[in-house]
Order: structure tokens, then sequence, then C-alpha cells
């Protein structure tokens, strides 16, 4: 079974930059989750969507940050402009609602560092 | 203020002998509770979950433990192998509308010599 596809694996980039990461969500999952990871502040939900519609977008930190998506197969997290601070581990994540207490499923990960 | 608290950051344990991973939590009104299992460069995985209507909870070397009274849960690995070595994250939910809120405890890394 294909996991969460997540890319790209590492992106390096100079700050100023819009910087898009891509998502490919279990399929048949219909919940979808962004997620940062840092050493300061652990891992921190950014945005969750049901159905491709964004639910809980509270965790998003400004507004450079913005995520769509536009069918069940893929979603992406942009940021424009990028800054330093937003060098981290971002992951995605998806699930199935419709059965009780079903566990999130992570990707392995985009790695981010802005120069 | 953290929610989900593993105060160890690390523990090291002999092949073949238990490993006891500890979390604590605060909110009153998370009802479910998930370990995750992190390898390095890897996506956090899976591991065993626990619902609050229970104390226990168990998948082959794998046992999750419960007291709601002491907002504390355990995760028992029995027998710890090399390859259980990764970093342990717990996790907890409320119930209900907020269920895909999951809030990370900050990780403990396991290391088991062999």
């Amino acid at each position: 079974d294909a996991g969460v596809i997540q890319s790209p694996r590492h992106e390096v980039t100079e700050m100023g930059q819009e910087v898009t990461l891509r998502c490919k969500p279990i399929s048949g999952h219909n919940s979808l989750f962004w997620y940062r990871q840092t050493m300061m502040r652990g891992l921190e939900l950014l945005i969750y969507f049901n159905n491709n519609v964004p639910i809980d977008d509270s965790g998003m930190p400004e507004d450079r940050f913005s995520a769509k998506m536009p069918n069940a197969s893929f979603s992406t997290l942009k940021i424009q402009p990028s800054e330093p601070r937003d060098s981290a581990v971002y992951f995605c994540a998806s699930r199935d609602t419709r059965g009780s207490n079903q566990p999130q499923h992570f990707g392995d990960g985009t790695r981010l560092s802005i120069l | 203020d953290q929610q989900v608290k593993q105060n160890s950051p690390s523990l090291s344990v002999q092949e073949g002998r238990i490993s006891i991973l500890n979390c604590d939590y605060t909110n009153s009104m998370f009802d479910y509770f998930l370990w995750y299992k992190k390898y390095p460069a890897e996506g956090p995985t899976f591991l065993i979950s626990i619902s609050s209507i229970k104390d226990k909870n168990e998948d082959g070397r794998f046992t999750v433990f419960l007291n709601k009274s002491a907002k504390h849960l355990s995760l028992h690995i029995v027998p710890s192998q090399p390859g259980d070595s990764a970093v342990y994250f717990c996790a907890a939910s409320p119930s209900g509308a907020g269920s895909y809120q999951l809030t990370f405890g900050k990780g403990t890394k396991l290391s088991v010599i062999p």
C-alpha cells in the first residue's frame, strides 16, 4: 500500500523566495493535515482539511503561509515570501475519519532550509 | 503550556529487557491516546492507541497502559530489540468534533543496546 507521499524531501532556498510543498494522501482517506516540526515547539498542526475543505487553519503562523487542497489526492503548502525562521521539517498526514478512532498516517516529511 | 509531556528525553535499555516510556497530560478533555514511533529522516509511524474507556491495550510486544485519574500513560515494550531504537511520541486528542486535534509530546529517544 502506498503511504502518504511528500515532495520534495529536501528544499534549500534563499529567504524571500516562494516555497511550495506537496502532498499526496493515502487513497480513500478523507482528511489531510499539515504539521511543522521544530526543536523548540515539537510537532504542531498547521491546517486540517476534511473532504478537501479547510476546517481549521488556526495553526498557520502568518499570512505568508497558505494551503490548498484542489482534489482528494493532492495538497500544497506554500510559503511566500520565505524567511529563515520557517526552516523546519514539514509533515503531511492523512486519515480516514469514517471509522472510529482511526490514526493519522504521516509522510516522510520535507526538510526545509531557508538561508 | 505543554498539554502532553514526555519528561524523559532519552532512555537506554539492554536488548531483551523491558522498555517503559512515560507520558503525562493535563487536559481532562483528552479521550484518545496514541503512540507513534519515528526513525531518522522518516515520518512518525502509528504504533498503538488506547481509548479512555480502557486501561490497557496490547499488540504483540507493545502494551499501553492508561491511568486516567493520574492523567498518565505508559508504553511497555517487551522484550526490547535493537530495531526498536527510535524516537517515541505520545499524542492525545479529545473526542467528538475536536478529535482531529492531536497534541504531541516532544518525544523520548529510545536506544536499545545489543
